[in-house]
């Protein structure tokens, strides 16, 4: 167990609709990772945020958009769903800022299935 | 083109052999070099992280970086079944900020045969 939680674990829902995905990160961790993975695409960078504030950013769609809040949980949201957005969708934390000199810790994911 | 290429397998061994795993890459300013591993329905968790070119050894692991060639490869020596997983690399370039985003293979699933 990573200590990164994600709420819900499976998602099903239908296209044009809206989700939110949680995540709380380890206790202490400041940054929040949020990735995509797919089949084909494997696992992409979507954002990171840093105590509260955007630190990167990477293939992240225009629907889809992120916040960190003051007790540095985290929240993804995806609108206007399409089919080709039904994948897992992990959040991933550490303790500072750092990339690749901290270890990231992984959260179970959350299995999304667009309709 | 793919920034990193990983061969998505699967790869079946028996019990025991050494596991070769390998990605290449196109991005010179990759400098960190990382091997996941993910179980199946779980999310991935960092194996070993290694700097510029050389080997890095952990047990049974041992990581290997060719900037040269842009290869990286990872072994697994006297594989177990519980080693059966999806292995995934991943690259790091360097920046003052701290926030250089972190570029996966798409994974090589992996079976060790009993």
């Amino acid at each position: 167990d990573s200590g990164v939680t994600q709420t819900p674990k499976h998602l099903i829902t239908a296209t044009g609709q809206r989700v939110t995905l949680r995540c709380s990160p380890r206790s202490g961790d400041l940054s929040v990772y949020w990735y995509q993975q797919s089949l084909d695409q494997g696992l992409q960078f979507l954002i990171q945020y840093y105590n509260g504030e955007e630190r990167a950013k990477g293939n992240i769609l225009e629907r889809f958009s992120a916040q960190q809040f003051p007790d540095l949980h985290s929240e993804l949201n995806l609108s206007s769903l399409e089919l080709g957005d039904s994948a897992l969708y992990f959040c991933a934390s550490s303790v500072r800022g750092g990339g690749f000199q901290e270890t990231q810790y992984f959260g179970p994911g959350t299995r999304l299935l667009v309709l | 083109q793919k920034e990193v290429e990983q061969d998505p397998g699967p790869l079946s061994v028996p019990e025991g052999a050494i596991v070769s795993l390998n990605c290449t890459y196109s991005n010179s300013a990759f400098q960190y070099f990382m091997w996941y591993r993910q179980y199946s329905r779980k999310g991935p968790e960092l194996l070993m992280y290694t700097y510029s070119s050389g080997n890095k050894e952990d047990g049974r692991f041992t990581a290997q970086v060719d900037k040269s060639s842009k290869y990286i490869s990872l072994f697994i020596r006297d594989s177990q079944p519980s080693d059966s997983a999806t292995y995934l690399c991943a690259m790091s370039g360097i920046s003052n900020f701290g926030n250089e985003k972190l570029t996966f293979g798409t994974g090589t699933r992996l079976t060790i045969i009993p």
